[in-house]
């Protein structure tokens, strides 16, 4: 059974500081994503990786970045953290033309 | 651009009904449509994926199909129970202008099922 593992399910962090978000999978899978879910705009996708050291911006990538030194882990990293990005927060990989496979979602809060 | 509707935005049945959540999308151009379940505050769970060249996929009480010409699918659920209470959301591949497995969501149909 696929697992996409993300780090924390509740976070809070204060503006200003710089907030790491991991992801794994443990499917040897080449596609990864950072998608984002606010009330009423649904799911956006921040990143997404098709390779390791590869990254493409997504809908939304103001503010954030990405890392993936390692085929099965995908970072997501918020420079500066600002309240606006307060959300959930959602990984996912897949192999090429694959269902995505998600995992449980960080909540983020930036007080 | 792509763009995904789901209708409604919430359904509320009564134990035992069949029901039908409908998707639709505005480029005929996709790869494939997938249907997602999330409970609430939990990730997504892929319950059916329908490749561009068929027209439905079955999965126990679950049926999906697809009209790529007129850009919609519909989920159709047969005898619902309280445990399908949850939100369910379509999402579909663009064959142009996207990544390797990049999605477009619709907002998700809020399904509730009473007892």
């Amino acid at each position: 059974d696929v697992k996409v593992t993300q780090s924390s399910r509740y976070l809070v962090k204060r503006t200003g500081e710089k907030v790491f978000l991991e992801c794994v999978q443990d499917m040897d899978h080449e596609n990864m994503f950072w998608y984002r879910q606010d009330p009423g705009l649904g799911l956006r996708l921040i990143y997404f990786s098709y390779d390791v050291k590869m990254k493409e911006k997504g809908d939304i990538p103001e503010g954030y970045s990405v890392s993936r030194e390692k085929k099965e882990r995908f970072s997501l990293i918020l420079e500066s953290a600002s309240t606006n990005q307060t959300s959930m927060y959602l990984c996912a990989s897949s192999s090429r033309y694959q269902p995505q496979h998600f995992g449980d979602g960080t909540r983020l809060s930036i007080l | 651009k792509q763009e995904v509707t789901q209708i409604p935005a919430a359904l509320s049945v009564p134990e035992g009904e069949n029901l039908v959540l409908n998707c639709s999308f505005t480029d005929s151009a996709i790869y494939n449509l997938q249907w997602f379940r999330q409970d609430p505050g939990k990730g997504l769970t892929s319950l059916l994926l329908i490749q561009s060249s068929q027209r439905e996929q079955t999965s126990g009480r679950l049926n999906a199909s697809l009209d790529k010409s007129s850009g919609r699918s519909t989920l159709y659920i047969a005898a619902s129970q309280p445990g399908d209470s949850a939100t369910y959301l379509c999402a579909v591949r663009p064959r142009y202008g996207g990544s390797q497995g990049n999605l477009i969501f619709g907002k998700g149909t809020k399904l509730s099922v009473k007892p």
